[in-house]
């Protein structure tokens, strides 16, 4: 069984539609949660991270995270075109050094 | 100018050629990592290092080998290229601290036949 599962879709949804991307994970040592945006041809940035439980809310773009069933969301509102992208979830603790695990990413494609 | 930089962006060889990716950095982190993404399989981490005399294999590390020349130099090298290391390699760096952050390079495509 991996550390962390993500469903790799492809995902499509029309413009305007609000999105929810989840990963679930098995090692409860994961401390900080995070999204990773990663564009065609490019290389993975950073959107959001979230400390233990609970939600965080920039603009657009929603993290929640459930640690009492492993469970992590990004939700995405009035997506747009732009938004289409691989949304990578990442996972780290601390054990004498950060250890930080990938999700396999989930495809998504917003229609205009 | 780009933080992370990786050279070269593509490249295809053949079966056996020794071959090496290029990593540098201006972010000043001490920790850098070399990963490969394959379709499905998300982000593998190969080798990491957490300083210049600090080296360290990751998941899949068989078949490859690095050099920290200096904190802001990593390279990634094959050996003996084969078929099943086609894929699209990344850098990355980090602090090491609070979320551990990785800043990653645009990527290599690397195709072996």
């Amino acid at each position: 069984q991996k550390e962390v599962e993500q469903d790799p879709g492809p995902l499509s949804v029309p413009e305007g539609a609000i999105v929810s991307l989840n990963c679930t994970y098995s090692n409860s040592a994961f401390q900080y949660f995070m999204w990773y945006r990663q564009y065609s041809r490019k290389g993975p940035e950073l959107l959001m991270y979230t400390y233990s439980s609970g939600n965080k809310e920039d603009g657009r773009f929603t993290a929640q995270v459930d640690k009492s069933s492993k469970y992590i969301s990004l939700f995405i509102r009035d997506s747009q075109p732009s938004d289409s992208a691989t949304y990578l979830c990442a996972m780290s603790a601390y054990t004498g050094g950060f250890k930080t695990i990938f999700g396999a990413g989930t495809r998504l494609f917003v229609k205009a | 100018d780009a933080d992370v930089t990786q050279t070269p962006r593509n490249r295809i060889t053949k079966t056996g050629k020794r071959i090496m990716l290029e990593c540098s950095q201006t972010k000043g982190h001490d920790r850098m990592y070399w990963y490969r993404q394959d379709p499905g399989l998300g982000l593998r981490l190969i080798y990491y290092s957490f300083d210049v005399k600090d080296i360290n294999k990751g998941e899949i590390s068989d078949g490859y080998s690095v050099s920290r020349q200096a904190q802001a130099k990593f390279s990634l090298s094959l050996e003996s290229a084969i078929p099943n290391q086609t894929a699209l390699y990344f850098c990355a760096t980090s602090t090491g601290t609070n979320t551990d952050t990785q800043y990653f390079g645009p990527g290599t495509r690397l195709t072996v036949l």
